[in-house]
């Protein structure tokens, strides 16, 4: 069964503080992996990985994919409140136009 | 439109009652999904539909889900005898079909079944 595992489940830092979500997955084939930001109820889209290595950046947000090790990270440096979301995961399989995702990081950004 | 919209953003139904969910995607997208998210979980699958047919609806968890989308744009997700467990929030998303995972999702619909 695909499987996408985000980690940690939950995270409060303080403004100005860097931070590092986790994001593995286990699929039959894998296509991309993607990073949504879902502040209220719409997930908006940050970044799509197809590529090993290559970093992926946009502003204080950027993110990389490791193929062999089948994990990415997002990390967001001087984080700020409006940063605050659930951010969410997500896998395309070859062939398929589905998104499996995972269950999301909460992060909460104290001022 | 400038987004994906879905009507209604809350509806609240008794157990047993049947409803239907609207999804307006974005003008030109070809590509149309429906996911539901249950608190504290990602989204998850349910129909994927290519023009006007389901291209996928392997994520439908029982016959009591139907969806259509019959000229190719708008779609209706139909729920026939709410269950209490159907309780979630409903997210449609649209695409390019060249666009490979770039899905834009609308605001969602929170369905709560008494």
């Amino acid at each position: 069964e695909d499987k996408v595992v985000q980690s940690p489940l939950s995270l409060v830092v303080h403004e100005g503080d860097t931070v590092t979500l986790n994001c593995s997955y286990e699929v039959t084939n894998f296509r991309s992996l993607l990073w949504y930001k879902q502040e209220k109820k719409a997930p908006t889209f940050l970044f799509m990985l197809t590529s090993s290595g290559i970093e992926k950046k946009s502003g204080r947000l950027s993110s990389i994919l490791d193929k062999k090790e089948l994990f990415s990270i997002l990390n967001i440096t001087a984080t700020q409140t409006g940063d605050s979301a659930v951010y969410l995961c997500a896998v395309i399989i070859q062939g398929a136009q589905k998104l499996v995702f995972g269950q999301g990081t909460r992060l909460t950004i104290n001022p | 439109g400038a987004g994906v919209s879905q009507t209604p953003s809350n509806k609240v139904t008794e157990k047993g009652k049947y409803v239907e969910l609207r999804c307006d995607p974005i003008s030109g997208h070809t590509a149309l999904y429906w996911y539901r998210q249950s608190l504290g979980q990602g989204p998850e699958f349910l129909i994927y539909f290519q023009g006007t047919g389901a291209a996928d609806d392997s994520g439908l968890p029982n016959d009591r889900f139907f969806a259509v989308r019959p000229e190719g744009s708008v779609s209706t997700l139909k729920i026939q005898r709410t269950e209490r467990g159907d309780s979630a929030v409903y997210l449609c998303a649209s695409s390019l079909l060249t666009s490979w995972g770039e899905q834009f999702f609308g605001p969602g619909t929170r369905l709560t079944v008494l």
